[in-house]
């Protein structure tokens, strides 16, 4: 079956614009997670939906970053005024019921920010 | 919360030796302790996991053991070959918590 798709494949954009992403996660996953990950650098967390619940926006690194989830479907990550730390690649990991369960991981989208 | 502590950062073995990867984890309640293999421009990809009532896992050449009292687990990967080159990630979770990943071990393998 299809698995976890992100659009933008690739971003380039100028300091100071806003930019979303996008996440389809797998049908049926309940859980749906954003991380950054920077070149040779491990995973950051940012933001985990869990269902119905309120997310855990724990990982939000400042207040330009902000994620929805409409629903058990897509989710966007906006950046707002894009900062050149701001360039990586922003993983989405889906996994159904949120609980001890394997995380799949979409394509990611590399942000450039220049 | 939780913390989860991986070493080395990096190891490099020759092709056939085995690689050990080792993880600490500090909340006694983490029951979900998964490893994942991300190759080089790649997205990371499960390759094996172990819940907490079992104490070891093996899966063709890769091996998992954990020490729920000394809250450590580790990858152990034998008979290496090149296409094990890659960056190694161990997390651990409890349940209703999301997951939380080590800061990775980059494998070389030399043939």
């Amino acid at each position: 079956g299809a698995g976890v798709s992100q659009s933008p494949s690739n971003k380039v954009t100028e300091k100071g614009k806003d930019v979303e992403l996008r996440c389809d996660p797998i049908s049926g996953h309940t859980a749906l997670y954003w991380y950054r990950q920077r070149l040779g650098q491990g995973l950051e967390f940012l933001i985990y939906f869990q269902g119905n619940s309120a997310p855990d926006k724990s990982g939000l690194p400042s207040d330009r970053f902000s994620a929805e989830r409409t629903g058990e479907s897509v989710s966007t990550l906006t950046i707002q005024r894009t900062q050149q730390e701001d360039s990586a690649v922003y993983l989405c990991a889906s996994s159904s019921q949120g609980i001890n369960n394997e995380q799949f991981f979409g394509p990611g989208t590399r942000l450039t920010v220049l | 919360g939780e913390n989860v502590e991986q070493h080395p950062s990096t190891l490099s073995v020759q092709e056939g030796d085995s690689a050990v990867i080792k993880c600490t984890y500090s909340d006694s309640a983490s029951n979900y302790f998964p490893w994942y293999k991300q190759e080089l421009g790649k997205r990371p990809q499960l390759i094996i996991d172990i819940r907490s009532n079992v104490g070891e896992k093996k899966d063709q050449r890769i091996a998992v053991t954990l020490n729920k009292t000394a809250k450590h687990f580790s990858l152990h990967i034998t008979e290496t070959q090149p296409e094990d080159s890659a960056v190694y990630f161990c997390a651990a979770s409890k349940r209703g918590n999301k997951l939380v990943f080590g800061a990775g071990t980059i494998l070389r393998v030399k043939s």
